[in-house]
């Protein structure tokens, strides 16, 4: 019964590649949200969505698109992988945009 | 440059001692949080105080709040083995409109608890 879920939990892919994050979240929350965790353990927000409607899009390369086909679901895909994009990924969710609900991270490595 | 940073870096302790972690931010902000990130996790939320609050308690866990100083401590009493995780400050600036959620965080506190 895991709140908010990703797959893969691991993903080593090489440069170039085209790969995707998939997430979804049981918790019946509006907004959901694509975080990435370098090496350092610093965490930064790229994407959020609320009932499927873009509202954050950080500084994130355009190689970077998150889909959402309904608000239960959140997808990262990215295009021709590279290495600095290898970090944690991790999707969370909120009902009140305040308090975040974490899945347990995708750990990409770019080789 | 992260809004949070935490103090210090790791801390190591023994079971049933009291951990004490800082956190400092640099701008005015709505409320701050706490997570605990266990190896291979995701982050949980602790507990979460408001720019008008001082201190809070939930369980083991008492925080604090100083504005005036841009800080925060987290106060873990009687530490456990399974206490043993990095903690992480959260905080919204406060920069009117909604925040959307838009957390940002600091680098963490490795605590580890020693049985």
């Amino acid at each position: 019964d895991t709140a908010v879920s990703q797959t893969p939990k691991y993903l080593v892919t090489q440069m170039g590649n085209d790969k995707s994050i998939k997430c979804e979240q049981n918790l019946g929350h509006d907004t959901m949200y694509w975080y990435k965790q370098d090496s350092k353990k610093f965490l930064k927000i790229m994407f959020s969505y609320n009932n499927k409607e873009l509202i954050i899009n950080e500084t994130v390369p355009n190689r970077f698109s998150p889909k959402s086909p309904d608000k239960a679901h959140l997808n990262l895909h990215i295009n021709s992988l590279e290495l600095g994009d290898s970090a944690v990924y991790f999707c969370a969710s909120s009902q009140d945009r305040i308090t975040l609900h974490f899945g347990n991270g995708t750990r990409l490595t770019v080789t | 440059s992260q809004q949070g940073e935490e103090d210090p870096q790791a801390l190591s302790i023994q079971e049933g001692e009291n951990a004490t972690m800082n956190c400092s931010y640099k701008t005015s902000i709505n409320n701050l949080q706490w997570y605990r990130q266990n190896s291979g996790r995701g982050l949980v939320h602790l507990i979460l105080i408001r720019s008008n609050e001082r201190e809070k308690h939930s369980g083991r866990l008492r925080v604090t709040l100083d504005t005036s100083k841009k800080s925060s401590s987290l106060l873990i009493t009687a530490s456990r083995a399974a206490d043993t995780a990095s903690y992480f400050c959260a905080t919204v600036p406060n920069a009117g409109g909604t925040s959307y959620g838009k957390l940002t965080f600091g680098q963490g506190t490795i605590l580890t608890v020693h049985p």
